[in-house]
């Protein structure tokens, strides 16, 4: 079965110091894995994606992940923090496998930003 | 040119009631899905259709039923409303591999905020 925790319900920093947005996942097969970015009253975009290339990923917004297989983490970062990063993040897994396209969404973190 | 697209983007209405929210996407995907986000904005989905094929029902009450008249579109008709169903409600779409063995990344409309009264 699939799962995803992550670890902090809350992060806060202060606008251009490093983002660190942690998550583990648990997957039968090759995960695919998202990070998702919800502002407030707004849809979810797609910051980033791993789907089994460059365990290194960047997304858009500065945004990168780095896929560990050995720490089944994949560990949402950016160098400087922005103002408009304030927002809820989600990171999400599927597994590769033929599952109708199922994501298992974890409880997300909400990323504060402090002038 | 909005990709994804719901209406209403509030629905609010009596305990009871029956009442839909409609789905349309523009870029092609033959993949559609309804998504459930509670008030600790946890993320679940709900149903997935592929070409107008129901691929995943999520033990979703029967109330819930969703309709695909064409691969553009997906609606979602939820009868004698409860409280329990107020939540924000995301449609989204994604493209089944050329293998179709797996699917591309979801994309998500902007959500239909339903309020139970």
């Amino acid at each position: 079965a699939q799962s995803v925790t992550q670890l902090d319900s809350h992060v806060s920093v202060s606008e251009g110091t490093p983002v660190l947005l942690r998550c583990n996942y648990s997957s039968s097969y090759s995960p695919s894995l998202f990070w998702y970015v919800q502002h407030p009253n707004k849809g979810l975009q797609l910051l980033l994606k791993y789907t089994s290339a460059a365990t290194l990923v960047k997304g858009i917004n500065g945004f990168e992940a780095e896929f560990k297989k050995s720490e089944t983490s994949f560990h949402l970062t950016k160098p400087s923090a922005h103002m408009s990063d304030a927002a809820e993040y989600f990171c999400v897994v599927s597994d590769r496998v033929n599952q109708g396209g199922k994501l298992i969404f974890g409880q997300g973190t909400e990323l504060s930003v402090k002038p | 040119d909005t990709a994804v697209s719901q209406t209403p983007k509030y629905l609010v209405t009596q305990m009871g009631n029956d009442k839909s929210i409609k789905c349309e996407q523009n870029l092609g995907h033959d993949t559609m899905y309804w998504y459930k986000q509670d008030s600790k904005k946890f993320l679940k989905i709900m149903f997935s259709y592929n070409n107008k094929e129901l691929i995943i029902n999520e033990t979703v009450p029967n109330r819930f039923s969703p309709k695909s008249p064409d691969k553009a579109h997906l609606n979602l008709h939820i009868n004698s409303l409860e409280l329990g169903d107020s939540a924000v409600y995301f449609c989204a779409s994604s493209r089944r591999t050329s293998g179709g063995s797996s699917y591309n990344e979801q994309f998500f409309g902007p959500g239909t905020r339903l309020t139970v009264l």
